[in-house]
């Protein structure tokens, strides 16, 4: 059905407050990836998940990004006491079952817009 | 809203004309290619891929080049209509990297004029 979902589509944080971000892949796709774009540039790798499992954390910028997969499908992203240096756009793509995450097409959502003040 | 193609280097084409955006990509290990467009408020959209086995793929009104030799890709746009303007990042990635998402380049802002 619809594509991949993310919400909020803008968030206005202060800095140090807690943010989570939400994103609904779509239905029956068993990998998802989290990017950040900061303006101007092109979106950078934070995580990979495989259903619940996260296989790849290594884009996480520091140990206040944290990411979620629970039961295989919604995805949260969560950062901690948010700094200014956060601020930026939160793609989540998710891509269909096939030979490997890896040369499946991956479909992105709109992306939050986060603003840290 | 903010424009995706702020600070980034940017191509300008009539309307009709021919569009050829470059990309250069550093890891030779690298062995699958992407083309995305990105307008602005919204994800990026896949447009066309290439695996490093090929070093051309045509799609509807795009053609994809791939030379390993130099690591160079590009992304041909033949008679470019209003809305291919947008900002087009080409994507790369390496199995096995330690990384299992896409590297980005830092995008191309396509303007086509009327």
């Amino acid at each position: 059905g619809a594509g991949v979902s993310q919400s909020p589509r803008y968030k206005v944080a202060k800095r140090g407050q807690d943010v989570a971000l939400r994103c609904d892949p779509i239905s029956g796709h068993v990998s998802l990836f989290w990017y950040q774009q900061a303006l101007g540039q092109g979106p950078e790798f934070l995580t990979y998940f495989q259903n619940e499992a996260q296989l790849d954390k290594s884009g996480l910028p520091s140990d206040r990004f944290f990411a979620e997969r629970p039961e295989g499908s919604v995805s949260t992203l969560k950062i901690q006491r948010t700094q200014q240096e956060d601020s930026a756009v939160y793609l989540c793509a998710s891509s269909p079952p096939g030979a490997g995450a890896f040369y499946n097409e991956q479909f992105f959502g709109p992306g939050t817009r986060l603003t840290v003040l | 809203g903010e424009s995706v193609g702020l600070h980034l280097p940017t191509l300008s084409v009539q309307e009709g004309d021919n569009s050829i955006i470059n990309c250069a990509y550093s890891n030779s290990a690298s062995d699958y290619f992407i083309w995305y467009k990105q307008e602005s408020g919204k994800g990026p959209q896949f447009i066309i891929d290439i695996r490093s086995n090929m070093d051309k793929r045509q799609g509807q009104r795009v053609t994809v080049l791939l030379n390993k030799t130099v690591k160079h890709l590009s992304l041909q746009i033949a008679a470019t209509q209003p809305g291919d303007s947008a900002v087009y990042f080409c994507a790369y990635g390496t199995p096995g990297g330690g990384a299992d998402g896409l590297t980005f380049g830092k995008g191309t802002h396509l303007i086509i004029q009327p």
